[in-house]
């Protein structure tokens, strides 16, 4: 069956321009995160949906980042007056629930500010 | 919070050898310890996972085990493939905050498996 989609693949921005990145979860899954992955770095966690409500937004690294979801589907997630340090890779996962449920990713969004 | 120390952060082994990567964590509340293996423009794929009412799980090459009390868990990966070359990461998922399962990774380990 058809796996996480991301678009665009590939972003390449001005400072200070917005972007929005999104993310088609696998059909079902409930849950849904986003991390950011820098060049040769691990994931840094950003935010959780549970269905269209984000109990958990900790992973945020400023106001200038938001996300929703819709339809317990599809999720945006829009970067403000974009810095070059917002520069990385933008991976989303789905799971069937919450809590310890297999996360599966997509192919990620790949983010260059210039 | 939680925090996960990963080693090596590279690794290169000769085909047909075994390849071993440790991880730590802090967080002893932690209870489910996935690992993910991520190819060049591709997003992480888990391949194996534990949780902590076990010690060990194997799944034909690939096994993990995990220690509770010192609070670290490895990847052991026997008669390694060209194929198996990827970067290798470890997570743990804390259980404070409702157990939403948000993942805590490690920075990763780049593993070559020379022909």
């Amino acid at each position: 069956g058809a796996g996480v989609s991301q678009s665009p693949s590939n972003k390449v921005t001005e400072k200070g321009k917005d972007v929005e990145l999104r993310c088609d979860p696998i059909s079902g899954h409930t849950a849904l995160y986003w991390y950011r992955q820098r060049l040769g770095q691990g994931l840094e966690f950003l935010i959780y949906f549970q269905g269209n409500s984000a109990p958990d937004k900790s992973g945020l690294p400023s106001d200038r980042f938001s996300a929703e979801r819709t339809g317990e589907s599809v999720s945006t997630l829009t970067i403000q007056r974009t810095q070059q340090e917002d520069s990385a890779v933008y991976l989303c996962a789905s799971s069937p629930m919450g809590g310890h449920g297999t996360q599966y990713f997509g192919p990620g969004t790949r983010l260059l500010v210039l | 919070g939680e925090n996960v120390e990963q080693h090596p952060s590279t690794l290169s082994v000769q085909e047909g050898d075994s390849a071993v990567i440790k991880c730590t964590y802090s967080d002893s509340a932690s209870n489910y310890f996935p690992w993910y293996k991520q190819e060049l423009g591709k997003g992480p794929q888990l391949i194996i996972d534990i949780r902590s009412n076990v010690g060990e799980k194997k799944d034909q090459r690939i096994a993990v085990t995990l220690n509770k009390t010192a609070k670290h868990f490895s990847l052991h990966i026997t008669e390694t493939q060209p194929e198996d070359s990827a970067v290798y990461f470890c997570a743990a998922s804390p259980s404070y905050g409702g157990s939403q399962g948000n993942l805590i990774f490690g920075k990763g380990t780049k593993l070559s498996v020379k022909p």
